[in-house]
């Protein structure tokens, strides 16, 4: 089976552009969940999907957006790259029955490393 | 709002010998999961081990079990038989057992762990 496989690997921007990452999680889970990781702030969440609907978001400027197709992949959004913005940009999927999930365990993808110039 | 302490940035051990991480929490939930996550360099995050909070019984996967104190908020890791491959760093997190919180973690800070030859 497949694990978390996140777009691309790595990338470089500059200030004021935007860009686009991509999920795809494990088949059969229906529950997308994305993190920023950097040295200073650590792991913090930034939204979450299930069913093409956002369920959960973290606190994130309106400039971190993303939404999730009817096949469960996702893809998040950055527009007006700030220096702040880089970072590793990590997916997880989950086994969610309904509402709530069966176990709690994510399954993480490797990340996306985003560079801001 | 919930939160999570590691206290230790940085921790060495040698192989085959026992190593316990910190963690501490603070929540108001009643029901909630806890978990370890490993990242070791430059790979993907990986679940360690999970921690119900309505079960008082100390979780244990092989190598690795926890002192899960729900009244201190304490829930630190024990590996024992230290390993080459667990040099990696550890999160401790939290997640909200509720509809709507799935996939939704609050990490800790992290913990780096060398295991020395």
């Amino acid at each position: 089976k497949a694990g978390v496989t996140q777009t691309p690997r790595y990338l470089i921007k500059t200030r004021g552009q935007q860009v686009t990452l991509s999920c795809s999680p494990i088949s059969g889970h229906r529950s997308v969940s994305w993190y920023q990781q950097t040295p200073g702030q650590g792991l913090q969440f930034l939204f979450e999907y299930f069913s093409e609907t956002q369920r959960n978001k973290g606190n994130f400027p309106g400039r971190f957006s993303g939404r999730q197709f009817s096949n469960s992949r996702s893809e998040m959004n950055v527009s007006t790259l700030e220096l702040g913005d880089s970072a590793l940009y990590l997916c997880a999927s989950s086994l969610a029955r309904g509402r709530t999930s069966s176990t709690g365990e994510l399954f993480f993808g490797e990340g996306s490393r985003l560079t801001v110039l | 709002a919930q939160t999570v302490t590691q206290s230790q940035p940085e921790m060495s051990v040698q192989e085959a010998e026992t190593v316990t991480l910190s963690c501490t929490y603070d929540t108001s939930e009643n029901n909630y999961y806890l978990f370890w996550y490993k990242q070791p360099p430059s790979r993907q995050m990986i679940l360690v081990i999970r921690q119900e909070a309505y079960k008082q019984q100390n979780a244990t996967e092989n190598r690795f079990s926890v002192n899960f104190q729900k009244a201190a908020k304490s829930f630190s890791l024990k590996i024992s038989d230290s390993q080459l491959g667990d040099t990696a760093m550890y999160f401790c997190a939290f997640m909200k057992l509720s509809s709507g919180n799935t996939g939704k973690l609050i990490f800790g800070q992290g913990t780096t762990l060398q295991v020395k030859p």
